[in-house]
């Protein structure tokens, strides 16, 4: 069955910090794979995707890259700021089953200035 | 703004009491389904719809209704509230074409207390 696992939270970093969030997921088909951000208080936003093996996704200063072979799509940020403070998702559509999604349980990154 | 709008945003029930959580999306997008958000368990899906009239069970449906007999609005009812309901609920939609590309919409959400 598909899955996504990430790295569990509370991540806690100074501003300027390196960031990577980790996630692997597992899928039986060839799945599209993103990222969303949720603030507090806020609903999810999608902050970026790749829909195909070796495709890097950006926004934001935000990288991750599409990891057939470890089956991982990392999320990186080579400084972070206070603002970047929230809960990050990782998730999985797979092309076989349109109708779910499969997120991640979410990491919360707190950045301190 | 184009997007996910549901309501209410904050609703406090007693144990037993029913209520409906609105939500409605004004991009035409076919599909749409609702979230609950949990501490330490991310999302998990109560139900969804592929279209108008058509409906199905996610992974948590238990206690809770939904009907789709609009393409815009999704309505989730809760038959009778528990506390184990104590929630944040959130309404997603995409469009089932472009899934793959552009993700979900999701709405704000709803923080349900059940006391």
């Amino acid at each position: 069955g598909n899955s996504v696992t990430q790295m569990e939270g509370p991540v806690t970093l100074s501003e300027e910090a390196f960031l990577t969030i980790n996630c692997t997921y597992t899928a039986t088909g060839y799945p599209s794979l993103f990222w969303y951000v949720q603030y507090p208080g806020e609903g999810l936003q999608l902050l970026l995707k790749a829909t195909k093996a070796d495709d890097k996704g950006s926004n934001k200063g935000f990288e991750a890259t599409y990891r057939k072979e470890t089956t991982s799509f990392h999320l990186e940020k080579g400084s972070v700021q206070v603002s970047d403070s929230a809960v990050y998702f990782c998730a999985l559509s797979d092309l076989n089953n349109f109708n779910k999604f499969y997120f991640g349980s979410g990491t919360k990154l707190n950045v301190k200035p | 703004n184009a997007g996910v709008t549901q309501t209410p945003k904050f609703q406090v029930l007693k144990t037993g009491q029913s209520m409906t959580l609105q939500c409605a999306q004004d991009m035409n997008h076919e599909y749409m389904s609702w979230y609950r958000q949990d501490p330490g368990m991310g999302l998990r899906l109560i139900h969804y719809s592929v279209g108008a009239g058509i409906t199905d069970q996610g992974e948590v449906p238990n206690g809770y209704n939904v009907s789709r007999s609009t393409t815009e609005d999704f309505p989730l009812r809760l038959l009778s509230a528990a506390p184990s309901q104590t929630s944040v609920y959130f309404c997603a939609s995409r469009d089932t074409g472009t899934a793959n590309r552009y993700g979900y919409t999701f709405g704000s959400g709803t923080r349900l207390t059940v006391v």
